[in-house]
């Protein structure tokens, strides 16, 4: 089956710690991208990457980085440097870098819960 | 801005119809899309309307937008316990700007009672 994949689903960890959020797609997609959500904020976009070897900044990236070494992989590193850590990320990909001109589904994986106290 | 508002709550009586209403600010959108959210769960595209439709209808689904208001619904019918989820309207952004390519909204959570 065709899908995203988030590990691990709960992830605890001490304040001044980094910590990497995998995800993994097998849809063949070009682009990924990170969102975090807390509580009555709705969606924020961390990080995109249109295509392997590339990566954008969304509106909320201080605090965290990315890679993208292969297609089917985007990991999210929360470093100490992120004021307030503890939230619901979503990853999520699509087949094209979509605009405004074009429709385009965005695909999300189950998501990660980080706790850090 | 680049604020896209729904309301954060909803709740209704099993059989009735629900309608969750949203208002987007790029008038550029081509198109708007309705994105669903169970509890503990990643996000499902639920439907979308391109812009120069007013409605859309799919099953229990229908999708009105009013283009000049920047307002798009969402409406089920005959709504459901398993419908009981967030509900999240989401517009395109303009090309030329960095950052977001999806603007969601807070979402709306939809409470069904039986």
């Amino acid at each position: 089956d065709g899908g995203i994949t988030q590990s691990p689903k709960y992830l605890f960890r001490k304040e001044g710690q980094n910590v990497t959020l995998s995800c993994e797609q097998n849809l063949n997609h070009d682009a990924m991208y990170w969102y975090r959500q807390d509580p009555g904020q709705g969606l924020r976009l961390i990080y995109y990457s249109q295509i392997v070897n590339d990566f954008q900044k969304g509106d909320i990236a201080e605090g965290y980085s990315v890679s993208r070494e292969k297609k089917e992989s985007f990991p999210l590193t929360v470093t100490s440097a992120q004021k307030n850590p503890t939230a619901f990320y979503l990853c999520a990909s699509s087949s094209q870098w979509g605009g405004t001109g074009n429709f385009y589904e965005q695909y999300f994986g189950p998501g990660t819960r980080l706790t850090v106290t | 801005g680049e604020d896209v508002e729904q309301s954060l709550f909803l709740s209704v009586r099993e059989g009735d119809s629900s309608v969750i209403n949203c208002t987007y600010t790029d008038s550029s959108s081509t198109y708007l899309y309705w994105y669903k959210q169970e509890p503990g769960a990643g996000l499902q595209l639920l439907t979308y309307i391109f812009s120069n439709m007013d409605m859309k209808q799919d099953q229990r689904l229908t999708v009105l937008l009013n283009k000049k208001d920047k307002h798009l619904s969402l409406r089920i019918a005959d709504t459901q316990t398993g419908d009981s989820a967030i509900y999240f309207c989401a517009e395109s952004k303009r090309p030329n700007q960095a950052g977001t390519a999806l603007i969601f909204g807070k979402g709306t959570t939809l409470s069904v009672s039986s």
